[in-house]
C-alpha cells in the first residue's frame, strides 16, 4: 500500500521559492507504472494540477500551464521522494499542497492516494 | 484547457433520500480506442485530502459503499448517492485525467437538509 507524507516549510516570502517534498512509502519513485503528481488548492483556484514527474526510460516532468516557467518536479531516487519547486511566489500562490500519486501503465490516472497535503501562506 | 463544470454548486438532501451531482466537460473525454472515459469524481471533508470514489467515470475504487455510482459519457456525467447517509457530508468534485493539463469541477457542497 503506497502512503506519502509531505515535508516543507509552511510560509514564503513573495519572491522567494517554494519548496516541498513528497516521501514515498510502498513503492520506488522510479517505478515505471506510477506518475508523481502535485496539485494545489485555493479558494480563488479550487483544485488546480501544478505537474507531475514519471520514469520509464529516463525520468520526465510535465507541468500546468498556469505555473509554466517557475516550476519544476523532481524525483531523487536516493531519498524514495520527489520535490516541488516553485520560483518567485506572490500572494496568489497560498493554499493548501498536495502531492498524490497516478497509475501510467493502465490510463487510470485518477489520483489515489494523496498525502495529506501543507498549507503555505506566501506573506512578507 | 478542458473546463469542467458541476451543477449544482450546493445540494441539501434529507437522510435516506437521492443525492445527484452533475459535471459537463468542455471536450469529450471519451478515448475510442479503449471506449473509456477519463473521468473521476473525488469526496473531500473539512481538513482532509480529496479521496477517489469513482473512475473511468462509473468504476468504484476500492472500499468505496455501493451507494456511490457514476454515470455517463462524453462530456455529460452524474455522481448519484442513492441512499444519503450522514458522513456524506463533503465536497465532491470531478476531474478529467484525458489530457493535460488535468482539470478539476469547482466542487459541489454536499449538506443534510
Amino acid at each position: 500500500q503506497v502512503q506519502l507524507q509531505q515535508s516543507g516549510p509552511g510560509l514564503v516570502k513573495p519572491s522567494q521559492t517554494l519548496s516541498l517534498t513528497c516521501a514515498i512509502s510502498g513503492e520506488s519513485v522510479s517505478e515505471s507504472n506510477a506518475a508523481w503528481n502535485w496539485i494545489r488548492q485555493s479558494p480563488s483556484r479550487g483544485l488546480e494540477w501544478l505537474g507531475r514527474t514519471y520514469c520509464r526510460t529516463g525520468c520526465t516532468s510535465d507541468y500546468g500551464v498556469s505555473v509554466q516557467g517557475r516550476i519544476s518536479i523532481h524525483p531523487d531516487t536516493s531519498k524514495n521522494q520527489f520535490s516541488l519547486q516553485l520560483k518567485s511566489v506572490t500572494p496568489e500562490d497560498t493554499g493548501v499542497y498536495y502531492c498524490a500519486r497516478a497509475s501510467i501503465m493502465t490510463g487510470q490516472l485518477a489520483f489515489d492516494p494523496w498525502g495529506q497535503g501543507t498549507l503555505v501562506i506566501v506573506s512578507s | 484547457d478542458i473546463v469542467m463544470t458541476q451543477s449544482p454548486d450546493s445540494l441539501a438532501v434529507s437522510l435516506g433520500e437521492r443525492a445527484t451531482i452533475n459535471c459537463k466537460s468542455s471536450q469529450s473525454v471519451l478515448y475510442s480506442p479503449n471506449n473509456k472515459n477519463y473521468l473521476a469524481w473525488y469526496q473531500q471533508k473539512p481538513g482532509q485530502p480529496p479521496r477517489l470514489l469513482i473512475y473511468w467515470a462509473s468504476t468504484r475504487e476500492s472500499g468505496v459503499p455501493d451507494r456511490f455510482s457514476g454515470s455517463g459519457s462524453g462530456t455529460d456525467f452524474t455522481l448519484t448517492i442513492s441512499s444519503l447517509q450522514a458522513e456524506d457530508v463533503a465536497v465532491y468534485s470531478c476531474q478529467q485525467y484525458y489530457r493535460i493539463p488535468y482539470t478539476f469541477g469547482q466542487g459541489t457542497n454536499l449538506e443534510i437538509k
